[in-house]
Order: C-alpha cells, then sequence, then structure tokens
C-alpha cells in the first residue's frame, strides 16, 4: 500500500526552529512535497524535492533522502501565523499526489 | 499567476438534493484536475482525477455515480454530488495542474458542503 507518515502535531515557540518529518512508502516517487493549510483554507504549496538534499525558500526549508524514503520541513524565525497544518505529500508514478495525515504546528508566544 | 477558482465556496443543500461544484483554472490552462474531500482534521483524500475531454477517474471506494465530474475545457471541471446525504458533508477541494510533466499542482480555495 502506500502511506506517508508525519507527526500528528508539534509545538513551538516564536522564533525558534522546527522539524517535520516525514517518511513515505509508495508506489514509484516522482518528488515530496509539502504544503500548508490554514484552518477552512486551501492546502498552498511550500517546496518541492525530486532529488537528495536541501531546498531553501526563505525561512522554510525541505530536505530528501531517497533511500530513506524520508524528508524534512524546516521552519525557522517561527511566527505566529505560522500556527497551521503541514502536510508532505508524494507524487507517485501515476501523476497522483498522496497527502500524509498532516502535522498540526502550534506557535506559541 | 496559477490562480484556481471555486464556485460557490460554501453551500448547505436538503438531503436527497444534487450540488454541483464548479472549479476554474482562471490563468493557465488545467490539463488534469483533481478533486479531493477532507473531513475535519483529516488530511485530503483523492477522489477523482479528469483530464479534458476524457471520462475521470475515479479512487477506490468513490462511486462515480453519485460524484459526477465533468472536465469540458482545459480551464472549467465540475463535481456533481448526486442525490446527497448528511455523511456527504465535508470540504470538497480542486486542484489543477498544467501538464503531465509539471510537478505542482494549484489548488482552489474549496467549497464547504453542508447536506441537512
Amino acid at each position: 500500500g502506500q502511506s506517508l507518515e508525519q507527526p500528528s502535531e508539534v509545538t513551538a515557540v516564536e522564533g525558534a526552529i522546527v522539524q517535520i518529518n516525514c517518511t513515505y512508502q509508495t508506489s514509484g516517487f516522482y518528488g515530496l512535497s509539502w504544503y500548508q493549510q490554514h484552518d477552512g483554507g486551501a492546502p498552498t504549496f511550500l517546496s518541492y524535492n525530486a532529488l537528495d538534499g536541501l531546498e531553501e525558500t526563505g525561512r522554510f526549508s525541505s530536505f530528501l533522502s531517497r533511500s530513506d524514503s524520508y524528508g524534512y520541513l524546516l521552519l525557522q524565525e517561527l511566527q505566529m501565523k505560522d500556527s497551521a497544518s503541514y502536510f508532505c505529500a508524494v507524487r507517485d508514478n501515476t501523476g497522483k499526489l498522496i497527502f500524509g495525515q498532516g502535522t498540526t504546528l502550534q506557535v506559541k508566544p | 499567476g496559477a490562480v484556481v477558482s471555486q464556485h460557490p465556496s460554501w453551500v448547505i443543500c436538503k438531503s436527497g438534493t444534487s450540488v454541483k461544484i464548479e472549479c476554474r483554472s482562471l490563468d493557465f490552462q488545467a490539463t488534469t484536475m483533481f478533486w479531493y474531500r477532507q473531513f475535519p482534521k483529516q488530511s485530503l483524500m483523492l477522489m477523482a482525477t479528469s483530464n479534458e475531454g476524457s471520462k475521470a477517474t475515479y479512487e477506490q471506494g468513490v462511486e462515480k455515480d453519485k460524484f459526477l465530474i465533468n472536465h469540458a475545457s482545459l480551464t472549467l471541471s465540475t463535481l456533481t454530488v448526486t442525490s446527497a446525504h448528511p455523511e456527504d458533508s465535508s470540504f470538497y477541494i480542486c486542484s489543477a495542474r498544467t501538464g503531465t510533466s509539471s510537478y505542482e499542482q494549484y489548488f482552489g480555495p474549496g467549497t464547504r458542503l453542508t447536506v441537512t
């Protein structure tokens, strides 16, 4: 079967750094994406890794290790507005995005 | 760029009626559109994939006769929930992709359906 595992909840304080891990098992792998979703809103694209290594986009970075079927999203200099759900997603060999269950990030003052 | 709209943003309907949700790509042509359903505090579950001009491909467990999908043009896909029941109440989200080689999907704002 296809599955993505990520922690259900993470709490951190403003200004801190938080890492959200994601392990996957899918039929085919064409990249790992990360999406942010605020309550009641649509998912917004954050980052994409097709190859091993670190991709940096402002305060957000994403890492991928294909040999370990593992990736993570790193959020630096946390702000209150970063409180949201974060989903990792794998594009499988049919072109579909398979989403993880999501990690709820709560940023506290 | 790459904006996807959905209409309506929310809808309340009575049990047994049908509801149509529209998904439009505003500034690009979407060769493929996806329909997801999301229950509160849960992940996005893919319902079906639609390619312009062809029949939609439904995921296992999704009733194609209940959730009718039409992808009539490169900028419009519709999802019709037929004979809606309270258990169909959910957040329905569409997304669009510009081409088979494109890795990024652009999501619409979602439609909150409540069936009473």
